[in-house]
Protein backbone atom coordinates (compact mmCIF):
# COMPACT_ATOMS: atom_id res chain seq x y z
CA UNK A 1 0.00 0.00 0.00
CA UNK A 2 1.18 3.90 -0.62
CA UNK A 3 2.04 5.60 2.29
CA UNK A 4 4.17 8.02 3.84
CA UNK A 5 5.80 7.91 7.56
CA UNK A 6 7.40 10.21 9.47
CA UNK A 7 8.48 8.76 12.25
CA UNK A 8 8.71 11.30 14.75
CA UNK A 9 5.47 12.95 16.07
CA UNK A 10 7.28 15.50 18.24
CA UNK A 11 11.07 16.96 18.40
CA UNK A 12 11.98 19.45 20.28
CA UNK A 13 15.36 21.14 19.81
CA UNK A 14 16.63 24.20 21.30
CA UNK A 15 16.87 27.15 19.38
CA UNK A 16 20.28 27.28 17.27
CA UNK A 17 20.67 24.06 16.88
CA UNK A 18 20.37 21.80 14.17
CA UNK A 19 17.17 19.84 12.62
CA UNK A 20 16.07 17.16 10.84
CA UNK A 21 12.42 15.67 10.17
CA UNK A 22 12.60 12.29 8.82
CA UNK A 23 9.88 11.26 6.35
CA UNK A 24 10.11 8.20 4.40
CA UNK A 25 7.39 6.91 1.33
CA UNK A 26 6.02 3.49 -0.04
CA UNK A 27 5.28 4.07 -3.59
CA UNK A 28 5.28 1.68 -6.71
CA UNK A 29 7.51 4.72 -8.57
CA UNK A 30 9.62 7.42 -7.65
CA UNK A 31 7.01 10.12 -6.91
CA UNK A 32 6.80 13.93 -6.76
CA UNK A 33 8.22 14.88 -3.20
CA UNK A 34 7.00 17.61 -1.14
CA UNK A 35 7.68 19.37 2.91
CA UNK A 36 4.85 21.44 3.64
CA UNK A 37 5.07 23.60 6.71
CA UNK A 38 1.73 24.66 9.29
CA UNK A 39 1.21 26.78 11.86
CA UNK A 40 -1.74 26.25 14.66
CA UNK A 41 -5.25 27.27 12.37
CA UNK A 42 -3.48 28.30 9.49
CA UNK A 43 -2.74 26.74 5.63
CA UNK A 44 -0.22 25.11 4.58
CA UNK A 45 3.23 26.52 3.28
CA UNK A 46 5.46 25.17 0.77
CA UNK A 47 8.70 24.86 2.28
CA UNK A 48 10.72 22.73 -1.16
CA UNK A 49 9.66 20.06 -3.62
CA UNK A 50 11.75 17.23 -5.17
CA UNK A 51 10.77 16.27 -9.10
CA UNK A 52 13.80 14.97 -10.62
CA UNK A 53 17.50 15.86 -10.84
CA UNK A 54 19.86 17.18 -7.73
CA UNK A 55 18.78 14.77 -5.11
CA UNK A 56 19.55 17.79 -2.53
CA UNK A 57 16.90 20.41 -2.86
CA UNK A 58 16.95 23.79 -1.34
CA UNK A 59 14.24 25.60 -0.17
CA UNK A 60 12.94 28.86 1.84
CA UNK A 61 13.70 29.84 5.47
CA UNK A 62 17.11 28.18 5.16
CA UNK A 63 15.65 24.27 5.29
CA UNK A 64 16.34 21.46 2.62
CA UNK A 65 16.75 18.35 1.94
CA UNK A 66 18.01 15.27 0.72
CA UNK A 67 16.29 12.61 -1.72
CA UNK A 68 17.78 9.06 -1.71
CA UNK A 69 16.27 6.44 -3.61
CA UNK A 70 17.67 3.63 -2.01
CA UNK A 71 16.22 4.28 1.44
CA UNK A 72 12.62 5.81 -0.40
CA UNK A 73 13.74 9.15 2.21
CA UNK A 74 13.57 12.75 1.64
CA UNK A 75 14.70 13.74 5.28
CA UNK A 76 14.00 17.83 5.77
CA UNK A 77 17.18 19.36 7.62
CA UNK A 78 17.97 23.14 8.51
CA UNK A 79 21.42 24.05 9.97
CA UNK A 80 20.10 26.44 12.70
CA UNK A 81 17.00 26.50 13.94
CA UNK A 82 14.83 29.85 15.19
CA UNK A 83 12.07 30.38 17.29
CA UNK A 84 9.77 30.86 14.55
CA UNK A 85 9.73 27.41 13.10
CA UNK A 86 7.95 25.93 15.75
CA UNK A 87 5.34 24.32 13.54
CA UNK A 88 4.16 21.30 12.45
CA UNK A 89 5.92 19.98 9.31
CA UNK A 90 4.14 17.31 6.82
CA UNK A 91 5.40 15.46 4.13
CA UNK A 92 3.86 14.37 0.57
CA UNK A 93 4.31 12.47 -1.90
CA UNK A 94 2.43 13.67 -5.36
CA UNK A 95 1.51 10.93 -8.09
CA UNK A 96 2.89 11.82 -11.36
CA UNK A 97 -0.29 10.58 -13.08
CA UNK A 98 -2.98 11.61 -11.29
CA UNK A 99 -1.27 14.45 -9.14
CA UNK A 100 -2.96 13.13 -5.95
CA UNK A 101 -1.30 13.89 -2.20
CA UNK A 102 -0.74 11.38 0.07
CA UNK A 103 0.39 13.40 3.30
CA UNK A 104 2.56 11.86 6.20
CA UNK A 105 1.19 12.33 9.94
CA UNK A 106 3.23 15.24 10.64
CA UNK A 107 5.79 16.28 12.89
CA UNK A 108 4.80 19.13 15.46
CA UNK A 109 8.23 20.97 15.63
CA UNK A 110 9.28 22.77 19.81
CA UNK A 111 11.44 25.31 19.99
CA UNK A 112 13.54 26.27 23.23
CA UNK A 113 14.88 29.56 23.88
CA UNK B 1 2.79 32.89 -7.92
CA UNK B 2 -0.32 30.42 -7.81
CA UNK B 3 -2.51 32.21 -5.54
CA UNK B 4 -5.82 30.05 -4.28
CA UNK B 5 -8.39 31.62 -2.45
CA UNK B 6 -11.12 29.46 -0.07
CA UNK B 7 -14.64 31.64 1.63
CA UNK B 8 -15.32 31.69 3.87
CA UNK B 9 -11.84 31.33 6.45
CA UNK B 10 -14.48 30.28 9.12
CA UNK B 11 -18.30 29.59 9.24
CA UNK B 12 -20.53 28.67 12.73
CA UNK B 13 -23.84 26.88 11.72
CA UNK B 14 -26.51 24.77 13.67
CA UNK B 15 -27.18 21.14 13.23
CA UNK B 16 -28.53 20.29 10.29
CA UNK B 17 -28.20 23.34 7.99
CA UNK B 18 -25.70 22.73 4.83
CA UNK B 19 -22.78 25.02 4.49
CA UNK B 20 -21.51 25.87 1.43
CA UNK B 21 -17.18 26.33 0.62
CA UNK B 22 -15.70 27.91 -2.23
CA UNK B 23 -12.71 27.63 -3.40
CA UNK B 24 -11.28 29.53 -6.38
CA UNK B 25 -7.86 29.71 -8.28
CA UNK B 26 -7.44 33.71 -8.99
CA UNK B 27 -4.34 33.61 -11.15
CA UNK B 28 -4.65 30.39 -12.87
CA UNK B 29 -7.15 27.95 -14.46
CA UNK B 30 -7.62 24.73 -12.59
CA UNK B 31 -9.19 21.98 -14.10
CA UNK B 32 -8.20 19.61 -11.15
CA UNK B 33 -9.16 19.91 -7.53
CA UNK B 34 -8.72 19.04 -4.07
CA UNK B 35 -10.50 18.63 -1.61
CA UNK B 36 -8.92 17.92 1.93
CA UNK B 37 -10.33 17.68 5.90
CA UNK B 38 -7.83 18.07 8.88
CA UNK B 39 -8.98 17.47 12.56
CA UNK B 40 -7.37 18.92 14.99
CA UNK B 41 -3.61 17.77 15.61
CA UNK B 42 -3.93 15.32 12.38
CA UNK B 43 -2.69 15.29 9.17
CA UNK B 44 -4.74 16.49 5.71
CA UNK B 45 -7.14 13.39 4.26
CA UNK B 46 -7.80 13.71 0.97
CA UNK B 47 -11.71 13.77 0.55
CA UNK B 48 -12.22 14.33 -3.45
CA UNK B 49 -10.49 15.24 -6.39
CA UNK B 50 -12.88 17.55 -8.61
CA UNK B 51 -12.65 18.04 -12.26
CA UNK B 52 -14.10 20.59 -14.00
CA UNK B 53 -17.15 19.78 -16.21
CA UNK B 54 -17.77 16.32 -14.59
CA UNK B 55 -18.38 14.45 -11.16
CA UNK B 56 -16.28 14.82 -8.43
CA UNK B 57 -14.11 11.25 -7.67
CA UNK B 58 -14.69 10.63 -3.89
CA UNK B 59 -11.86 8.42 -1.29
CA UNK B 60 -13.03 5.53 -0.11
CA UNK B 61 -15.11 6.35 2.94
CA UNK B 62 -16.12 9.76 2.03
CA UNK B 63 -19.93 10.28 1.53
CA UNK B 64 -21.29 11.66 -1.76
CA UNK B 65 -24.33 12.86 -0.78
CA UNK B 66 -23.22 14.34 2.23
CA UNK B 67 -20.46 16.45 0.97
CA UNK B 68 -21.02 17.71 -2.31
CA UNK B 69 -18.71 18.75 -4.89
CA UNK B 70 -19.27 20.80 -7.63
CA UNK B 71 -16.60 22.57 -10.57
CA UNK B 72 -18.57 24.27 -12.36
CA UNK B 73 -16.01 26.88 -14.18
CA UNK B 74 -11.56 26.12 -14.29
CA UNK B 75 -11.43 28.79 -11.24
CA UNK B 76 -14.26 28.01 -9.23
CA UNK B 77 -15.18 24.34 -7.10
CA UNK B 78 -17.57 24.05 -4.07
CA UNK B 79 -17.89 21.79 -1.46
CA UNK B 80 -21.25 21.70 0.33
CA UNK B 81 -21.90 20.01 3.43
CA UNK B 82 -25.19 19.07 3.70
CA UNK B 83 -27.91 18.56 7.21
CA UNK B 84 -24.33 19.50 9.12
CA UNK B 85 -23.30 17.67 12.52
CA UNK B 86 -21.38 18.32 15.13
CA UNK B 87 -18.76 15.65 14.06
CA UNK B 88 -18.17 17.13 10.53
CA UNK B 89 -16.69 20.18 12.73
CA UNK B 90 -13.09 19.96 11.12
CA UNK B 91 -10.83 22.57 9.02
CA UNK B 92 -11.72 22.20 5.69
CA UNK B 93 -8.61 22.75 2.56
CA UNK B 94 -8.83 22.76 -0.84
CA UNK B 95 -6.07 22.86 -3.17
CA UNK B 96 -5.67 23.55 -7.54
CA UNK B 97 -3.68 21.60 -9.67
CA UNK B 98 -1.79 23.85 -12.53
CA UNK B 99 -0.77 22.47 -15.46
CA UNK B 100 2.92 22.11 -16.18
CA UNK B 101 3.59 22.82 -12.85
CA UNK B 102 3.39 19.26 -11.46
CA UNK B 103 2.13 20.74 -8.25
CA UNK B 104 -1.13 21.86 -5.77
CA UNK B 105 -1.64 24.78 -5.01
CA UNK B 106 -3.65 25.23 -1.55
CA UNK B 107 -5.48 27.41 0.14
CA UNK B 108 -6.02 28.82 3.24
CA UNK B 109 -8.19 26.48 4.74
CA UNK B 110 -12.09 26.84 5.84
CA UNK B 111 -12.35 26.13 9.61
CA UNK B 112 -15.89 24.81 10.08
CA UNK B 113 -18.21 24.41 13.58
CA UNK B 114 -21.15 22.69 13.87
CA UNK B 115 -23.59 23.38 17.11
Amino acid sequence: AQSVTQPDIHITVSEGASLELRCNYSYGATPYLFWYVQSPGQGLQLLLKYFSGDTLVQGIKGFEAEFKRSQSSFNLRKPSVHWSDAAEYFCAVGDRGTYKYIFGTGTRLKVLA
Amino acid sequence: GAVVSQHPSWVICKSGTSVKIECRSLDFQATTMFWYRQFPKQSLMLMATSNEGSKATYEQGVEKDKFLINHASLTLSTLTVTSAHPEDSSFYICSAYRQGYNEQFFGPGTRLTVL
